[in-house]
């Protein structure tokens, strides 16, 4: 059974601060993907990245970083130069893909970051 | 595009009354589901479906019914609220059926409190 875990339930740091979000997985499969959404204040959820399992590059965008590490089954999030708006709760997600793999997205329990001004 | 639409954004129950929570896309997503979301516990999968016609059960499946007639239309049922039912609840659409490889849509929730 698929399972991720983000241990850090709450993170608060000052404007300007690097700050990373952990996220560990368990898996049988494979073949697999991971993800990250943004839960803002306003409640909607924006999705951020989709990285697979054969695809262990680092990826930035903007002030954005993400750490692909198999080895570690982790898939860690980091925020340069954090800003209030960041501010917001972060979900990292897994979908299986095999053959007979339920068709499910499976949620962290996510991690609430406050960036304080 | 709309994208996904859900309605209605707030609601109110009894204990024992019963409820459909309505979702749309126009997408043409053949994926849809329905996750809640209560504190502490991340999204929680419901249940879903891989097209018209075709439904199963996620994670948390029991009080709710779904059934889906159109590509477009993915209503939950609530069938008898339970005060154990206040939650979050969320509807998604994805473009891939077969890995579910492309991210999820989602709508912007309805609030549901049961008291």
């Amino acid at each position: 059974a698929q399972k991720v875990t983000q241990a850090q339930t709450e993170i608060s740091v000052v404007e300007k601060e690097d700050v990373t979000l952990d996220c560990v997985y368990e898996t049988r499969d494979t073949t697999y993907y991971l993800f990250w959404y943004k839960q803002p204040p306003s409640g909607e959820l924006v999705f951020l990245i989709r990285r697979n399992s054969f695809d262990e590059q680092n990826e930035i965008s903007g002030r954005y970083s993400w750490n692909f590490q198999k080895s570690t089954s982790s898939f860690n999030f980091t925020i340069t130069a954090s800003q209030v708006v960041d501010s917001a709760v972060y979900f990292c997600a897994l979908s299986e893909s095999s053959a007979g793999s339920a068709r499910q997205l499976t949620f962290g329990s996510g991690t609430q970051l406050t960036v304080l001004p | 595009n709309a994208g996904v639409t859900q309605t209605p954004k707030f609601q109110v129950l009894k204990t024992g009354q019963s409820m459909t929570l309505q979702c749309a896309q126009d997408m043409n997503h053949e994926y849809m589901s329905w996750y809640r979301q209560d504190p502490g516990m991340g999204l929680r999968l419901i249940h879903y479906s891989v097209g018209a016609g075709i439904t199963d059960q996620g994670e948390v499946p029991n009080g709710y019914n779904v059934s889906r007639s159109t590509t477009e239309d993915f209503p939950l049922r609530l069938l008898s609220a339970a005060p154990s039912q206040t939650s979050v609840y969320f509807c998604a659409s994805s473009y891939d059926v077969a890995s579910l490889s492309y991210e999820q849509y989602f709508g912007p929730g309805t609030r549901l409190t049961v008291t």
